[in-house]
C-alpha cells in the first residue's frame, strides 16, 4: 500500500498568513492525489483533486501543487473560517485509498 | 441539493452484526460510484469500500475484507454496509461519500460525504 505522510501535523498561523502544507507519497502517484479539509464534528470536505484543479466552490485561495511523491497545499491568505484539519489521498494505487495523517492549522 | 444521509450506527457486542445505509437524495444515485470511510475517535481518516455506479466491481480495505459488506439498491438510491465480526477496533464514525467520476469507474475523489454515523463496538 502506499503510505501518504504530511508535515507538518500541526501549524499555527494568524488571520492572513500564507500557509504551506505538504505530503510526501511512498512511491510515485503522478497527480493521483485531492485534499480534504475537516472542521471538528464535521464531514470532509473535497477541496483539491488532482493535485491542483480546485473543486467547484472552493475558494481561490487554496492551491495545490506537485506531482510524482511531493505535494502541497496553499492557502495564501488564511481566513478564520480555514482554521480545521486537512488530509491529502491519493487515488493512484488502488485499492486501497489511503489518506495521510492530517495537518491541524490552529489559531496563534 | 446532494444530501448524504447515513443511519443505523450504535453500540454493539463484539463478534455482532450491524448494517449501516446511506440514503442518496439530489442527483442521479444511480450514475456515481459510492464509498465508506471511517474515522476513529480523535484518528484520520480510513477508507473502507467502494462499489460501482451499478454495482458490477466492490472493493475493501485489508482491515474489513471477509468482514464487511458493500452493497447498494439503485432503485432505492440507497448504499448499505453490512458488518460482520465487529471488533473493538471498527469503533469509528462511518461516513459514506460520493465518487466524483459520473458513470464510469471512480475517480477515487470523494466529492460529497454524509454527516456520518457513530459505531461502537462495546461489550
Amino acid at each position: 500500500d502506499i503510505q501518504m505522510t504530511q508535515s507538518p501535523s500541526s501549524v499555527s498561523a494568524s488571520v492572513g498568513d500564507r500557509v504551506t502544507i505538504t505530503c510526501r507519497a511512498s512511491q510515485g502517484i503522478s497527480s493521483w492525489l485531492a485534499w480534504y479539509q475537516q472542521k471538528p464534528g464535521k464531514a470532509p470536505k473535497l477541496l483539491i483533486y488532482a493535485a491542483s484543479s480546485l473543486q467547484s466552490g472552493v475558494p481561490s485561495r487554496f492551491s495545490g501543487s506537485g506531482s510524482g511523491t511531493d505535494f502541497t497545499l496553499t492557502i495564501s491568505s488564511l481566513q478564520p473560517e480555514d482554521f480545521a484539519t486537512y488530509y491529502c489521498q491519493q487515488a493512484n494505487s488502488f485499492p486501497p485509498i489511503t489518506f495521510g495523517g492530517g495537518t491541524k492549522v490552529e489559531i496563534k | 441539493q446532494v444530501q448524504l444521509v447515513e443511519s443505523g450506527g450504535g453500540v454493539v457486542q463484539p463478534g455482532r452484526s450491524l448494517r449501516l445505509s446511506c440514503a442518496a437524495s439530489g442527483f442521479t444515485f444511480s450514475s456515481y460510484g459510492m464509498h465508506w470511510v471511517r474515522q476513529a475517535p480523535g484518528k484520520g481518516l480510513e477508507w473502507v469500500a467502494v462499489i460501482w455506479y451499478d454495482g458490477s466491481n466492490k472493493y475493501y480495505a485489508d482491515s474489513v475484507k471477509g468482514r464487511f459488506t458493500i452493497s447498494r439498491d439503485n432503485s432505492k438510491n440507497t448504499l448499505y454496509l453490512q458488518m460482520n465480526s465487529l471488533r473493538a477496533e471498527d469503533t469509528a464514525v462511518y461516513y459514506c461519500a460520493r465518487d466524483k467520476g459520473y458513470s464510469t469507474a471512480p475517480h477515487l475523489n470523494l466529492d460529497y460525504w454524509g454527516q456520518g454515523t457513530l459505531v461502537t463496538v462495546s461489550s
